[in-house]
């Protein structure tokens, strides 16, 4: 099954500094790898998203690569904010009706004023 | 903006006990999901559910769990004869369609005794 590992654990940043995390994925049949910032207590929410036919995408002050021959995506957060700080998630998904989306473990990113 | 609502926000039981989660998913979303994230860890899927039947379930998904949708706008998952290793977060998601982005809820906190 698919397995998606998640680097780095913690981040910490100066406000105004981007944040970069990275994921690899080991099943080559996902296409779907969606981003989710989960703050204390809530559940996760949904930030990015990026599906095999691209390379990058890109909303305001995220983007999200995938590089589908190495089978690895990251989350590019530019000009941090206090408010980014949280614990984001990676996850992959194949094309099939009803999968799973699987998770990495999840960075808590901290972004200090 | 239409969200995934789950009752209740926090559930104490003895061990042993049955419990019943429930979540009303976003009423036109037709794939719906349970996860769970046991404190500090990632977001592990459950199970999930499509045209009133599971479409897929992890290995975590045994038989003290089930799920059902009893009418038109509820989702249960059930626990049976709860353990304390089943004390967790348990998150409901659901999607308009396969490979698009899930939209959790808030979860329930569950707590075995």
């Amino acid at each position: 099954g698919e397995n998606v590992e998640q680097h780095p654990s913690t981040l910490s940043v100066q406000e105004g500094d981007s944040a970069v995390i990275k994921c690899t994925y080991s099943d080559s049949a996902s296409n779907y790898f969606p981003w989710y910032k989960q703050e204390l207590g809530k559940g996760p929410q949904l930030i990015i998203d990026i599906r095999s036919n691209v390379g990058e995408k890109k909303d305001q002050r995220i983007a999200v690569t995938l590089n589908k021959t190495a089978k690895h995506f990251s989350l590019h957060i530019t000009e941090t904010q206090p408010e980014d700080s949280a614990v984001y998630f990676c996850a992959a998904s194949s094309n099939q009706a009803g999968t799973a989306l699987i998770f990495g473990k999840g960075t808590t990113l901290s972004v200090s004023s | 903006e239409p969200e995934v609502t789950q009752t209740p926000s926090h559930q104490v039981t003895q061990m042993g006990q049955e419990v019943i989660l429930r979540c009303v998913p976003i009423s036109n979303h037709l794939y719906f999901y349970w996860y769970r994230q046991i404190l500090g860890q990632k977001v592990e899927f459950l199970v999930s559910f499509y045209n009133n039947e599971i479409s897929e379930k992890s290995e975590i998904f045994d038989d003290q769990f089930s799920v059902e949708r009893p009418d038109g706008s509820n989702f249960t998952l059930k626990i049976r004869s709860t353990k304390l290793e089943d004390s967790a977060m348990y998150f409901c998601a659901s999607s308009s369609t396969t490979n698009t982005e899930a939209f959790f809820g808030q979860g329930t906190r569950l707590t075995v005794v």
